[in-house]
């Protein structure tokens, strides 16, 4: 149980477009979801936290309107990087939270590496 | 602000030599501490839960506490397989926080047949 899923897990674009990544809890529904970046051997750095229905709450120096979130449903939540550009290649990592009694934790997604050329 | 500090930042032992990660914080209120194995280049896999001093959790070969101020993570007989960074992240309790974490920035083990 607890599983999540991220689509695509690899994405390689050219500067200036667009590129939407999809974060699915598949076996049960999330209260919130989060989105983090982690570069090469460093931490995770949360970048926004997401409750269905309502705007995603940003963390301190993250751009809103670069990084757009729409969390649609208890089990879909979407981070669109907009007109992307080489410093935002990095390893972007969603996870789904749950306070049931039997889970009351984060469940992390697998990750998508993108890369912008 | 709430902080994370994990000792080491590497660690490398032999199959079968036991040992402990640290992991130091200071938060407003403590809701949870939790430990999370991540392998490269995936995201992290959730391990363990705990709530209050005291508290203690097993899996397998590693074995969770938590003191007020630091928790371990006590790796008994490891085996390569247990090669990878432990990540320890804390959530704060109280309104406003919603429940997000703090991590800190990992131990790397690596453990040599």
């Amino acid at each position: 149980g607890a599983v999540v899923s991220q689509h695509p897990s690899r994405v390689i674009c050219k500067s200036g477009t667009s590129v939407k990544i999809e974060c699915r809890s598949l076996d049960f529904q999330a209260t919130t979801m989060f989105w983090y970046r982690q570069f090469p051997k460093q931490s995770l750095m949360l970048m926004a936290t997401s409750n269905e229905g309502s705007k995603a709450t940003y963390e301190q120096g993250v751009e809103k309107d670069k990084f757009l979130i729409n969390h649609a449903s208890l089990t879909l939540s979407t981070l669109t990087v907009t007109s992307a550009h080489p410093e935002d290649s990095s390893f972007y990592i969603c996870s789904a939270y749950t306070d049931s009694q039997l889970t009351d934790t984060q469940y992390f997604g697998p990750g998508t590496r993108l890369t912008v050329l | 602000e709430d902080q994370v500090t994990q000792s080491p930042e590497a660690l490398r032992l032999q199959e079968g030599e036991s040992s402990s990660l640290n992991c130091s914080y200071t938060v407003s209120g403590l809701r949870g501490l939790f430990w999370y194995r991540q392998d490269p280049g995936k995201g992290p896999e959730f391990l363990f839960t705990l709530y209050s001093a005291g508290e203690e959790k097993e899996k397998e070969r590693l074995k969770a506490t938590l003191t007020k101020k630091e928790s371990f993570l006590h790796i008994t007989a490891p085996k390569p397989e247990d090669s990878a960074t432990y990540l320890c992240a804390v959530q704060a309790s109280g309104g406003g926080s919603n429940y997000k974490l703090t991590f800190g920035k990992g131990t790397l083990l690596t453990v040599n047949p």
